[in-house]
């Protein structure tokens, strides 16, 4: 089946310093990736949608300056968290659609705790 | 905007038992995907529902959609320990293309 590796699993920084999270696609290519945050005990809550060669759509509320969203190859997507505040802290997960299911299935990457402290 | 709700957020059953999980969602959506979430983890690919009156099951698990309704019920039988877990519902919506996303329901099995 679709793989999608994302690295670091985890993460500690400094607050005001920027981090940057990769999301792989291993076998298959993904055109479209979707970054996720997570915060405990609560649900996923969609960040912004990462589009290979073009710029990311993010939500409403989610400050794109501060999440870079960069897709420039059909199997690597990144998320820049810059100047992470405390508050940022949280499980971060990325998600392709992958090929199988005629390719309405979504694979999601292991996810990376970032602690800013 | 579409809402999901699933209910109970929170179940705390006995091994053995059966219960079902429920997931409302408020806008019309023909693709519903069940997922699995351990502690610290990400998430597990359980079902994909992609019609009206589908049901998928796998073990002890069994999904099914009512598109009329904007229902799905996630159904556990004879429930084991290994079943605790955070289950989530997600619905596709064709105006972004994207997954939103239930509260999640908390299992836990007991003994």
């Amino acid at each position: 089946g679709a793989v999608v590796s994302q690295h670091p699993s985890w993460v500690i920084c400094k607050s005001g310093t920027s981090v940057k999270i990769e999301c792989r696609s291993l076998d298959f290519q993904a055109t479209t990736m979707f970054w996720y945050r997570q915060f405990p005990k609560q649900s996923l809550m969609l960040m912004a949608t990462s589009n290979e060669g073009s710029k990311a759509t993010y939500e409403q509320g989610v400050e794109k300056d501060k999440f870079l969203i960069n897709h420039a190859s059909l199997t690597l997507s990144t998320l820049t968290v810059t100047s992470a505040h405390p508050e940022d802290s949280s499980f971060y997960i990325c998600s392709a659609r992958d090929p199988w299911f005629g390719g309405l299935g979504y694979t999601f990457g292991s996810g990376t705790r970032l602690t800013v402290v | 905007e579409l809402k999901v709700e699933q209910n109970p957020l929170f179940l705390s059953m006995q091994e053995g038992k059966n219960y079902t999980i429920y997931c409302n969602y408020s806008t019309t959506s023909d693709r519903l995907y069940w997922y699995r979430q351990d502690p610290g983890k990400s998430l597990e690919s359980l079902f994909v529902l992609l019609s009206n009156g589908a049901v998928k099951q796998e073990g002890r698990l069994m999904a099914s959609l009512d598109t009329k309704a904007r229902l799905s019920t996630l159904h556990i039988t004879a429930a084991v320990h290994d079943l605790s877990a955070t289950y989530f519902c997600a619905v596709y919506e064709t105006s972004g293309s994207r997954l939103t996303f239930g509260e999640g329901t908390q299992l836990t099995v007991n003994p």
